[in-house]
């Protein structure tokens, strides 16, 4: 059965600093989703990765995927009161997507 | 032009009720889900549905019946609501196995009394 572990699930960080959220997941996948949920609203796309290696950014966020240790981080650079929310990982297995249960993220002005 | 949109947004509700939640993608995707978010915003699949034929069907009470009359629509019917029902329900949708990824509506917060 496909699990995956997000950590710290919780975070309350400083602006201007940096920081990473960590995705593991226990069995091969090849797709690996990230998504972050403001209180009360959906779940918004940041990235789809789908290959070993593939590192992508969208202003302060940076994500990347090893396949090979099952890997996916999420790294926060500068962090901006904005970037507060929840993020999730994702897996893809078996036509369905399996999330991890989310890190909730605090930024402190 | 909302891509995945669920009605209603909120539903109030006592318990043994029966309830339907209805969920319309017009994004041309061939394959819709639905999604259980619990109290501590854990997602879990429910569901899911391949151009109108059942693919998914996790361990979820016989109480939950979902329908997709079309590929554009799949709608989720909930008899006997019980107490621990109340939750946030997510529809989404993908383009074959999500390969562009999976887009969400923007939930349907159910609340049991």
């Amino acid at each position: 059965e496909l699990k995956v572990e997000q950590n710290p699930l919780f975070l309350s960080m400083q602006e201007g600093k940096n920081y990473t959220i960590y995705c593991n997941y226990s069995t091969t996948s090849d797709r690996l989703y990230w998504y972050r949920q403001d209180p009360g609203k959906s779940l918004e796309s940041l990235f789809v990765l789908l290959s070993n290696g593939a590192v992508k950014q969208e202003g302060r966020l940076m994500a990347s995927l090893d396949t090979k240790a099952r890997l996916s981080t999420l790294h926060i650079t500068a962090a901006v009161h904005d970037l507060s929310a929840t993020y999730f990982c994702a897996v893809d297995r078996d036509d369905k997507i399996i999330f991890g249960k989310g890190t909730r993220l605090h930024i402190l002005p | 032009d909302t891509a995945v949109s669920q009605t209603p947004k909120y539903l109030v509700t006592q318990m043994g009720n029966d309830k339907s939640i209805k969920c319309e993608q017009n994004l041309g995707h061939d394959t819709m889900y639905w999604y259980k978010q619990d109290s501590k915003k854990f997602l879990k699949i429910m569901f899911s549905y391949n151009n109108k034929e059942l693919i998914i069907n996790e361990t979820v009470p016989n109480r939950f019946s979902p329908k997709s009359p079309d590929k554009a629509h799949l709608n989720l019917h909930i008899n006997s609501l019980e107490l621990g029902d109340s939750a946030v329900y997510f529809c989404a949708s993908s383009q074959g196995s999500g390969f562009y990824g999976y887009t969400f509506g923007s939930g349907t917060r159910l609340t049991v009394v």
